[in-house]
This record gives C-alpha cells, structure tokens and sequence, in this order.
C-alpha cells in the first residue's frame, strides 16, 4: 500500500508546548511539502525540502521548524512561536526525477487544535 | 510573485448541470496548472491539470481549459452528480516551481 501517512490524525495541545506532526512516505519522491490549510482559504506553504538534510522556507515559516533525515520522512514540529496554530495541516510529495509531472500528491492530513 | 484568484468561492448546482470554476494567475512564466478536489476532513486529490503549451483537456466528464494570454484557466464539470460536491482548488507554478493555491470553491450538488 503506496502513499503518503501522516498522523496523528487529530492533536490537542496547551498554549505553551511544541507539538511534532509525522509525514512519511513510502513513494522515493525527493520533494516534500507543508502546508497549512486554514477555513475558507487555499493552502499556504510553510516549509519543504527537495533534497536530504536541506529545507527551505515557505511563504508562512515563522513558529515552524523542520528536519529531513531521511527521505521519506519530514516531520514538522509547531512550536510555542506559532501565535494561531489551530488550522489543518498537510503534507504533499513530489518526485523530482526526469519523466516527473510535477504533481504533488497528499497525505490526509492532521487537525491541530490549540486548547 | 505569483497571485492565484478563485471563482466562484461556493457553487450550488442541479444535479446533471455543468459547474465551470474559474481561476486567474499573476505570473506569466508560471506553466502547470493542477486541479484538486478535497472532500471534508481529507486531504486533496490530484483530478486534473494541464501545460502552458496544451490549451484544453478533458478526462470523462472534467475538462480544463488555459488561455494564456489572458492568464485564466477554468475548470469544468459536465453532468453532476452528488458525488461531485465537495472544495475544488486551483493552483498555479511560481517562478520557483512551487505551488500558489487559490482560496477553493465549495461546490454542492443537489439531487
């Protein structure tokens, strides 16, 4: 069963504390993606990475921070910094290789809620 | 850099009516044009998309259509049915090849 994963499906956290969402995928796809979706606006991406141990900001990085040890996998840790983390969170592959269609695929996502 | 306007932002069709969905972009070297559709609490699925260099395609009852010159691009859905409701996304390429999304249209469909 190909894809992308993420989880925990559903997270609840205390204004003050860091919260690490996953994202794995098991597609080799070399680019991965965050974005944040919140009501009645498209996606907005905070970081993505198109190459192990390297990451770029997107256009909403601030209260985020990232890694990407490992090609399939690239978690995104929302920290104390972020003022209004509350929204759904996705994550999206893409394969970088020659032949690519530059379609991003998603995972199913994960709502954070602040409490 | 690259601005992606979307209309309508809700959309409320008979059921076996055409929904046409329009989006316009900013940046002239953008050259993808993916379609989503993303059903409540999922993530989005990849239903269409097309070149800089192909004016229309069309898969079953979806088409897309790109005029570059005026720098829209609009999707279209023939003969709707209940499953068709759901929030449709355009996005366009950046000088960077990333994605910019449009704001998304809620699209119901009524028996």
């Amino acid at each position: 069963d190909g894809g992308i994963t993420q989880s925990p499906k559903y997270l609840f956290r205390k204004e003050g504390q860091n919260v690490t969402l996953s994202c794995e995928q098991n597609l080799n796809h070399d680019a991965m993606y965050w974005y944040r979706q919140d009501p009645g606006q498209g996606l907005r991406l905070i970081y993505y990475s198109q190459i192990v141990n390297d990451f770029q900001k997107g256009d909403i990085a601030e209260g985020y921070s990232v890694s990407r040890e490992k090609k399939e996998s690239f978690p995104l840790t929302v920290t104390s910094a972020q003022k209004n983390p509350t929204a759904f969170y996705l994550c999206a592959s893409m394969d970088l290789g020659r032949g690519s269609t530059d379609t991003q695929y998603f995972g199913p996502g994960t709502r954070l809620t602040v409490l | 850099g690259e601005n992606v306007e979307q209309h309508p932002s809700t959309l409320s069709v008979q059921e076996g009516d055409s929904a046409v969905i329009k989006c316009t972009y900013s940046d002239s070297a953008s050259n993808y044009f993916p379609w989503y559709k993303q059903e409540l609490g999922k993530g989005p699925q990849l239903i269409i998309d097309i070149r800089s260099n192909v004016g229309e395609k069309k898969d079953q009852r979806i088409a897309v259509t790109l005029n570059k010159t005026a720098k829209h691009f609009s999707l279209h859905i023939t003969e709707t049915q209940p499953e068709d409701s759901a929030v449709y996304f355009c996005a366009a390429t950046d000088s960077w090849g990333k994605l910019q999304f449009g704001a998304g249209t809620q699209v119901v469909v009524t028996p």
